[in-house]
């Protein structure tokens, strides 16, 4: 049973405008998570993440924002651009050994 | 830069044939990770190890080994290739300073069709 949900498996934005990807997860003991962003023939690399004890995280374009009580967190990248064309998977962390569970990712296009 | 090596790209082996994957990373990390990526599920942990020869198991070991003699090098092993095996193979490896916050850097992968 998927421990970490994203619903949307694809997504479609003009560039420009901001790009929201959502993801749920079901696990309270989750105490970190984080979003990679995967190219097509390349592994998935680190984008940004979050800390349960921080409610946003901001790095340059992207924003994380996580919301506990609903088990909730949204990826915000504003303003997209067309190398932002990619898989976004979330993923969580419960251990210190940094084992993660993963969504099952979101297709984001940027058209021009 | 970190650098998470596979030694394949592309893989196609017959059912009941034994298999070998390679992962190689030259940054020192303690912890090294083999993940499978499939449509619909994102990827699923095989097994993990934290240190030279010491291994656990994710959440999908079933037909799966590893092997950990070095520490730069994590090898996973389908005992008998399986064509539910045909797969998206990722390795990734991480500081292992026990903390939550290591990222992990993965490699290219490997995809392996299994007939």
């Amino acid at each position: 049973d998927q421990q970490v949900k994203q619903n949307s498996p694809s997504l479609s934005v003009q560039e420009g405008r901001i790009s929201i990807l959502n993801c749920d997860y079901t696990n309270s003991m989750f105490d970190y998570f984080l979003w990679y962003k995967k190219y097509p023939a390349e592994g998935p690399t680190f984008l940004i993440s979050i800390s349960s004890i921080k409610d946003k995280n901001e790095d340059g374009r992207f924003t994380v924002f996580l919301n506990k009580s609903a088990k909730h967190l949204s990826l915000h990248i504003v303003p997209s651009q067309p190398g932002d064309s990619a898989v976004y998977f979330c993923a969580a962390s419960a251990d210190g050994w940094g084992k993660l569970q993963f969504g099952a990712g979101t297709q984001v296009v940027v058209t021009p | 830069d970190v650098k998470v090596t596979q030694s394949s790209r592309y893989l196609v082996k017959r059912t009941g044939e034994k298999v070998f994957l390679e992962c190689v990373q030259d940054m020192d990390h303690e912890n090294m990770f083999w993940y499978r990526q499939d449509p619909g599920l994102g990827l699923r942990l095989i097994y993990f190890s934290y240190d030279v020869k010491m291994k656990e198991k994710g959440d999908i070991p079933e037909g799966y080994s590893v092997s950990r003699e070095k520490k730069e090098r994590f090898s996973l092993i389908l005992e008998s290739a399986s064509t539910n095996q045909t797969s998206m193979y990722l390795c990734a490896s991480s500081l292992g300073s026990g903390s939550a916050t290591d990222t992990q850097y993965f490699g290219p992968g490997t995809r392996l069709t299994v007939l």
